[in-house]
């Protein structure tokens, strides 16, 4: 079965900037999708179609793909920023997949 | 605005069979490229992607679990319905609904329901 990696942490200074990849085979074809999730609430879309910004979400979050690697950079993290964030795609056969999930540390 | 609630039974036993309803409003399951998707996360792992159900009836299925899964839909009461049988305790997991959009092949979660926790247990 299709599978996306995540590194398991990351941690960061306030103020650094925070970036969490995500490498998966068809990568290449699909698009990344990546959600923040804070404790105890349903998670948010923070970057859709490897690198969009959905409305309201602050300009500090970007996103990138290139080959199988797809990357959530956070400008300037801020001690609000500190939660789990997932990767998602889709795989060739249109079934959807997360990755494990990296925990973002902002201290 | 969309909003997305997800209601079902808190806990069930082992081989009972899980029903789950997300009611949904501010869309339409039956506006093309529309979708409903389920995903769940046991206490502490991953985000877990479940099943999708389009507007068209086109249904897909997370094939580690397709053989207990039966995701339908009800367009005239907004509401899309998840059953799960056989339900064994390593299936304890908070359960959410999403409004999902894209191609068939390629499509994405945008708005989650907050989730409701079912335990199973005897």
């Amino acid at each position: 079965s299709y599978e996306l990696t995540q590194p398991p942490s990351v941690s960061v200074s306030p103020g650094q900037t925070a970036r969490i990849t995500c490498s998966g085979d068809a990568l290449p074809k699909k698009y990344a999708y990546w959600y923040q999730q804070k404790s105890g609430q349903a998670p948010v879309l923070v970057i859709y179609e490897d690198s969009k910004r959905p409305s309201g979400i602050p300009e500090r979050f970007s996103g990138s793909s290139s080959g199988t690697m797809a990357t959530l950079t956070i400008s300037g993290a801020q001690v609000e920023d500190e939660a789990d964030y997932h990767c998602y795609s889709t795989d060739s056969s249109g079934i959807g997949v997360f990755g494990g999930g990296t925990k973002l540390t902002v201290l | 605005q969309i909003t997305l609630k997800e209601s079902g039974p808190k806990l069930v036993k082992p081989t009972q069979t899980l029903t789950l309803t997300c009611t949904f409003s501010g869309f339409s399951l039956s506006t093309s490229g529309v979708g409903v998707g389920w995903i769940r996360q046991p206490p502490g792992k991953a985000l877990e992607w479940l099943a999708l159900i389009y507007w068209d009836d086109d249904k897909r299925y997370s094939p580690s679990l397709k053989s207990r899964l039966t995701i339908t839909k009800d367009t005239s009461k907004n509401q899309v319905v998840l059953t799960m049988t056989n339900m064994d305790p390593v299936d304890t997991a908070t359960y959410y609904c999403a409004h999902t959009q894209g191609m068939t092949t390629s499509y994405y979660m945008d708005v989650w329901g907050k989730g409701t926790t079912v335990t199973v247990s005897s």
